[in-house]
């Protein structure tokens, strides 16, 4: 079956630090692929998301790279700022339309000044 | 973008008793919506699959005598948990899928249920 396997947290960061949070996946077929982040006491906000092989997603300055090579899809972030210690859910779906998000166990990160 | 909201956002009822919870799709139509759950610094675990008109679809362990899906509009799914017990509590997040955009899910801030 499908799953998503992210490295284990919490992580703690210094101000402008950078991030690497990994995240393999398996599946059938060609899947996409997303990052959820989670702040303190709100619900899951889309982060960036990947549809094809070699696809960027990017936003906020978060970058992640579907590598289908490596069944891989690597959250990063250059610099990372108090406001990013949140939760980061690595996360996928096939691509047949109307099918559940299957999530990793999501990666505790903290920032600290 | 595209807005889900729940209703409560956080609940606490007596054993025994049952909960109601609401998801909306705010300016969307969502022809399946996903109940998931959430424990304590844990993921989210898949529930159930809601279907507008149709019976629900449970996840292998999940009872669906215990938690009723009721999907009866394009922009309303809800979850009731009846005969709640102290293990129900938990995080429950719901999210839709807008029929013009099938690989993207919106997700509702959810609903903290505590059961005492």
């Amino acid at each position: 079956g499908n799953s998503v396997t992210q490295m284990e947290g919490p992580v703690t960061l210094s101000e402008e630090a950078f991030l690497t949070i990994n995240c393999t996946y398996t599946a059938t077929g060609y899947p996409s692929l997303f990052w959820y982040v989670q702040y303190p006491g709100e619900g899951l906000q889309l982060l960036l998301k990947a549809t094809k092989a070699d696809d960027k997603g990017s936003n906020k300055g978060f970058e992640a790279t579907y590598r289908k090579e490596t069944t891989s899809f690597h959250l990063e972030k250059g610099s990372v700022q108090v406001s990013d210690s949140a939760v980061y859910f690595c996360a996928l779906t096939r691509n047949s339309g109307n099918t559940p998000l299957v999530f990793g166990k999501g990666t505790r990160l903290s920032v600290i000044a | 973008g595209a807005v889900v909201s729940q209703h409560p956002s956080w609940v606490i009822c007596k054993s025994g008793t049952s909960v109601k919870i609401e998801c909306r799709s705010l300016d969307f139509q969502a022809t399946t919506m996903f109940w998931y759950r959430q424990f304590p610094k844990q993921s989210l675990m898949l529930m159930a699959t809601s279907n507008e008109g149709s019976k629900a679809t449970y996840e292998q362990g999940v009872e669906k005598d215990k938690f009723l899906i009721n999907h009866a509009s394009l922009t309303l799914s809800t979850l009731t948990v009846t005969s709640a017990h102290p293990e129900d509590s938990s995080f429950y997040i719901c999210s839709a899928i807008e029929l013009r955009e099938l690989h993207e899910q919106y997700f509702g801030p959810g609903t903290r249920l505590t059961v005492t």
